[in-house]
């Protein structure tokens, strides 16, 4: 069965400070990859997506970065943080390819809660 | 741009009835996913159920079920028999097809809270 791993669970980082956070897929191949944040309180905001190795789509301008150097693994990254990267971070995967089926449903990773001080 | 609405910021349900959350969408496309998703104390998403937009029948798992609308563009889901573990943020979801990627949408969400 498929599972997904995000760590660390909990980060508390000063402004400024470079960030990593890691996203891994088990059992499963070439998967389309997601970042998601979420602010206190609000929805989700989709950040990149990923539909291979080296392939990154960034939704809105930020600070954040996003990489994926290994089929089944996906991380999202900053130089110097803002107290507004503060959130809730989602990771989700699809399964990867084309076609209008029922492969398309999104799981989500455990979280990565983000304070910025 | 797809964007999907969730009118209730705040529900609340006694143990055992049914309550009915709201979701509008606004889209251009024909053919689309769309979800419920709980979200738990525990931050986790958990899928609770999805809808093709080619598909006329409404999905139902066990004690949710959905009223899917597609000409008014609404994905109401309706929950029987409220359990105490339904308490949750519910978020509802948009996801257009376009080739290889799934691009999917949340709406702001509905915090449910289910009352002994």
């Amino acid at each position: 069965s498929q599972t997904i791993h995000q760590w660390p669970a909990t980060l508390v980082q000063p402004v400024g400070s470079p960030l990593s956070l890691e996203c891994t897929v088990e059992g499963t191949s070439n998967p389309n990859l997601y970042w998601y944040r979420q602010a206190a309180g609000r929805g989700l905001q989709l950040l990149f997506y990923s539909v291979g190795i080296g392939q990154i789509s960034s939704e809105v301008p930020q600070n954040l970065s996003a990489s994926r150097p290994q089929d089944r693994q996906f991380i999202l990254s900053s130089k110097k943080l803002l107290l507004s990267d503060s959130g809730f971070y989602l990771c989700a995967w699809t399964q990867g390819g084309q076609g209008f089926s029922l492969k398309e449903t999104q799981y989500f990773g455990p979280g990565t809660r983000l304070l910025v001080l | 741009a797809q964007t999907v609405t969730q009118s209730q910021p705040e529900m609340s349900v006694q143990e055992a009835e049914t309550v009915t959350l709201s979701c509008t969408y606004d889209t251009s496309e024909n053919n689309y996913y769309l979800f419920w998703y709980k979200q738990p104390p525990s931050r986790q998403m958990i899928l609770v159920i999805r809808q093709e937009a080619y598909k006329q029948q409404n999905a139902t798992e066990n004690r949710f079920s959905v009223n899917f609308q597609k000409a008014a563009k609404s994905f109401s889901l309706k929950i029987s028999d409220s359990q105490l573990g339904d308490t949750a943020m519910y978020f509802c979801a948009f996801m257009k097809h376009a080739g290889n990627n799934n691009d999917m949408r949340f709406g702001a969400g509905t915090r449910l809270t289910v009352k002994p």
